[in-house]
């Protein structure tokens, strides 16, 4: 098993360009989660998806849209880049949430100039 | 609302020594908890987790915690830390029933000290 995967692994975007982060997983797992990750303030929820066919807004969705593509693919895209966006960005993944812990990729880190 | 608060951003000691780090949550009911380790540039790794039971939970890498409902509290401890034990941790509590409520810490930056 190759656990979440992502890619890329680095970006660097020029103020208004956009681009789409892919994440797999090959666990079978039901959901799945965008976070980003800042010094000094943990991960922050940007958007899930409970389950296929379904996606939600976490604490910090404006300027991402998300595409659950099937059961194992989970994107997160930018429309428009802004330096704010800055961070690194992981996808998770969990089987069920009574009695399973996530499983995280190794991010990307996603430079906006 | 839930929460989670580490309350020291950076810790160092030195190698063999005791290691505790501190979390404290906020939450109505009984919560999942969870801690986990981020070495530099990687994603995070589970460490251990609470779901039930035992309130001493033991984990990989010689770690362990200790759920106390009376104090909300989910502290790691280590007896003897190694110098590969540098890293970030992150406390991270859950619910239940809701798919989006799992709430990290800020974390936690462990140093060694040789």
């Amino acid at each position: 098993n190759a656990g979440v995967t992502q890619t890329p692994k680095f970006q660097v975007l020029k103020t208004g360009q956009s681009m789409t982060l892919q994440c797999a997983q090959d666990m079978n797992h039901n959901s799945m989660y965008w976070y980003r990750q800042d010094p000094g303030m943990g991960l922050r929820l940007i958007y899930y998806s409970a389950s296929e066919g379904t996606t939600d807004k976490g604490e910090v969705p404006n300027g991402y849209n998300v595409s659950r593509l099937n059961k194992r693919e989970f994107s997160l895209r930018l429309e428009s880049a802004a330096p704010s966006q800055t961070s690194v960005y992981f996808c998770a993944s969990i089987f069920r949430l009574a009695g399973d812990e996530q499983y995280f990729g190794p991010g990307t880190r996603l430079t906006v100039t | 609302a839930q929460s989670v608060t580490q309350p020291d951003i950076h810790i160092t000691v030195s190698e063999g020594a005791s290691l505790e780090l501190r979390c404290n949550y906020s939450y109505g009911a009984t919560p999942y908890l969870f801690w986990y380790v981020q070495s530099p540039g990687q994603g995070l790794q589970l460490l251990l987790k609470y779901f039930s039971g035992d309130t001493l939970v033991q984990g990989i890498k010689g770690f362990e915690a200790e759920f106390k409902r009376s104090q909300s509290s989910f502290n790691l401890r280590k007896p003897s830390v190694h110098w590969s034990d540098a890293a970030e941790y992150f406390c991270a509590v859950a619910s239940y029933s809701s798919a989006s409520k799992i709430i990290f810490g800020s974390g936690t930056r462990l140093s060694i000290r040789p």
